[in-house]
């Protein structure tokens, strides 16, 4: 079992529609938590840090379950500009390395 | 600021050849990551180098990969002799002193290497 698990898509969507995306972790000693965002052969970018008490920054919303080892991302109103793959990363305690998940693909269309 | 570069871009060898990837981190960042992701697969771990020193080098698949980070400044990947299953995109990555996750990790463009 993967230690990161993400549904890799494709996701499809039109333009200015909401979607979520999940993510499930297996180490329960992780602490830090991110998504990071990856366009088509481009190298991963930090979007957001995620956190137990949930977290915003403009049309995207990430949340912590720490109980239930969930991550989750939400983007309204979707722009083109969104399409790109998302990765759920963690980093467990103690350590200095990212454990990435393979990634969730999103396609905005027009 | 430049971001981290790496060298080359694009590199396309034959099983049993010798490949070496180049990373030239954010001036002044003593972390210094190599990851690498093949077809299909997640991006993994392979080695982390505070200043000149390896840290962690868990994630190495075997022997005939080695890095090395001289100085402390830019670091190399070896791999040799490569085997088909070495294809992929080997990104480096790059973070001032201090934990992963108190500061930013900055990645590089990547390598994409294919063995035929």
């Amino acid at each position: 079992r993967k230690e990161v698990e993400q549904d890799p898509g494709p996701f499809n969507v039109p333009e200015g529609a909401t979607v979520a995306f999940n993510c499930t972790y297996s180490n329960s000693a992780s602490q830090s938590f991110f998504w990071y965002r990856q366009d088509c052969r481009k190298e991963p970018k930090l979007l957001m840090s995620v956190y137990s008490s949930g977290n915003e920054d403009g049309r995207f919303t990430a949340q912590l379950n720490r109980a239930s080892q969930y991550i989750s991302l939400l983007i309204r109103d979707s722009k083109l500009s969104d399409s790109a793959t998302y990765l759920c990363v963690v980093i467990r305690q103690g350590a200095q390395k990212l454990v990435f998940g393979q990634g969730t693909r999103l396609t905005i269309n027009p | 600021e430049a971001g981290v570069t790496q060298f080359p871009s694009h590199s396309v060898i034959e099983k049993g050849q010798t490949v070496t990837l180049r990373c030239d981190p954010i001036s002044g960042h003593d972390n210094l990551y190599w990851y690498r992701r093949v077809m299909g697969k997640e991006i993994k771990f392979l080695l982390h180098f505070v200043k000149e020193s390896k840290q962690d080098e868990s994630g190495m698949p075997n022997n005939r990969f080695l890095a090395e980070r001289t100085g402390g400044t830019y670091s190399t990947l070896k791999v040799q002799p490569a085997e088909l299953e070495d294809s992929g995109v080997y990104f480096c990555a790059s973070s001032q002193a201090g934990q992963l996750g108190d500061s930013p990790l900055h990645f590089g463009n990547g390598t994409r290497l294919t063995v035929t």
